[in-house]
């Protein structure tokens, strides 16, 4: 089983929409939790931190569910400028830095 | 607007031959990371380094590549010598230790071609 474990879509949504992308991680003892938007030919960028009461910024909120080792990422009113991979991101325990999902592909249609 | 700058953007290089990469992090950040992204891996941590000492380059090839860190304003990742397989994007990103994790921001990365 890989450590983190994305959907890779796509998800095919029109603007205006709701949607949701879950990720799943392996290691009971993942410490923190990360978001990251990335376009095609660019650099991953932080959307957001995952904390345990969950996070909310606009839009966008991230939940965590540690009894069930998921995370989630919802996004309310989509726009055509939310079409990108999202890539969700662990910290492990020990001296492995962040493993990374193989990200999730959101397109938003006119 | 600080920010993670690399190069070069571009490489193109045959194979066998010699390739450097070089990463200048954001200033005051005190953690480097390299990444290589493919189509069919995703995105691999390669190894990082905090305050400038390796602390994990456990998923790097150690026999043909190697990463280190002479100054807080450089971060070189070498491959010697270069094979195609090695055709990837690499990305460094530099971030602060946060209490259970990191916040990275990525350069806009180094596109290596090997034939």
């Amino acid at each position: 089983r890989k450590e983190v474990e994305q959907d890779p879509g796509p998800f095919n949504v029109p603007e205006g929409a709701t949607v949701a992308f879950n990720c799943t991680y392996s290691n009971s003892a993942s410490q923190s939790f990360f978001w990251y938007r990335q376009d095609c030919r660019k650099e991953p960028k932080l959307l957001m931190s995952v904390y345990s009461s969950g996070n909310e910024d606009g839009r966008f909120t991230a939940q965590l569910n540690r009894a069930s080792q998921y995370i989630s990422l919802l996004i309310r009113d989509s726009k055509l400028s939310d079409s990108a991979t999202y890539l969700c991101v662990v910290k492990g325990t020990g001296r492995r830095a962040l493993t990374f999902g193989s990200g999730t592909r959101l397109q938003v249609q006119p | 607007d600080a920010r993670v700058t690399q190069t070069p953007r571009h490489k193109v290089t045959e194979m066998g031959q010699e390739v450097t990469m070089r990463c200048q992090p954001i200033l005051g950040h005190n953690t480097v990371f390299w990444y290589r992204q493919t189509m069919m891996q995703g995105l691999e941590l390669l190894a990082y380094f905090r305050n400038r000492a390796p602390l994990d380059d456990s998923g790097m090839p150690k026999d043909r590549f190697s990463a280190e860190m002479p100054d807080a304003t450089l971060a070189t990742l070498k491959i010697q010598p270069s094979e195609p397989r090695d055709s990837a994007v690499y990305f460094c990103a530099s971030g602060l230790q946060l209490e259970g994790g990191y916040e990275q921001y990525f350069g806009p990365g180094t596109r290596l071609t090997v034939t």
